[in-house]
């Protein structure tokens, strides 16, 4: 399962009020991503990271903030959620093998903001 | 940038029997691959298939298998022996190596295995 771990598994938040979801993994990967799953859609990219304190703007980016300090976590930060941020978040690493990338998944959390 | 489309929403299968998703993708890029995942009510997202864009032999895996046609930007994935526990969303991806390994998505076919 790549060693991929994400907290908390769900939350329940009011509007206006800052998150953060946390990603860990446990195998010393390079690059991680967070991504949000919407109904009708596919995954989309938030962030990303390419080693620590390196990161990226995803394709939905707006309203989200990312850190990593240490290899093995990658936080998304909602500064002020909004009810549109209601989603699935999905944390991702990319595994390297002798010819390709993969990425594979956290389990996820479900955030509701009311 | 690079899109990838699923037009087929939903789908059904009788267990035991063949079924094929489709997918096409848009991208100016040469090197790319391109993925099948599956997402069961359980929403783990789980790999089911590679492909290396440079690779003229499709990928197979047990019983999934791809039809990757290149010239015409299509990835679809065959399921043989349709099982029960196929029954999830099966999204399509398609990765950039040149941008940070990042993935675009289609917007997923939900996929039921009769018995």
């Amino acid at each position: 399962d790549a060693g991929i771990t994400q907290s908390p598994r769900h939350k329940v938040t009011e509007t206006g009020t800052p998150v953060t979801l946390r990603c860990h993994q446990t195998e010393n990967h390079r690059y991680m991503y967070w991504y949000r799953q919407d109904p009708g859609h596919g995954l989309r990219l938030i962030h990303y990271s390419y080693g620590v304190k390196d990161t990226d703007k995803g394709e939905v980016s707006d309203g989200y903030s990312v850190s990593r300090s240490k290899t093995e976590d990658f936080l998304l930060t909602l500064e002020s959620a909004t009810s549109s941020q209601t989603s699935v978040y999905f944390c991702a690493i990319s595994e390297s093998d002798r010819t390709q990338e993969t990425q594979y998944f956290g389990p996820g959390t479900r955030l509701l903001v009311l | 940038a690079q899109t990838v489309t699923q037009s087929q929403p939903e789908m059904s299968v009788q267990e035991a029997e063949t079924v094929t998703l489709s997918c096409t993708y848009d991208t100016s890029e040469n090197n790319y691959y391109l993925f099948w995942y599956k997402q069961p009510p359980s929403r783990q997202m789980i790999l089911v298939i590679r492909q290396e864009a440079y690779k003229q032999q499709n990928a197979t895996e047990n019983r999934f298998s791809v039809n990757f046609q290149k010239a015409a930007k299509s990835f679809s994935l065959k399921i043989s022996d349709s099982q029960l526990g196929d029954t999830a969303m099966y999204f399509c991806a398609f990765m950039n190596n040149n941008a940070g390994n990042m993935l675009t998505f289609g917007g997923g076919t939900r996929l039921m295995v009769k018995p």
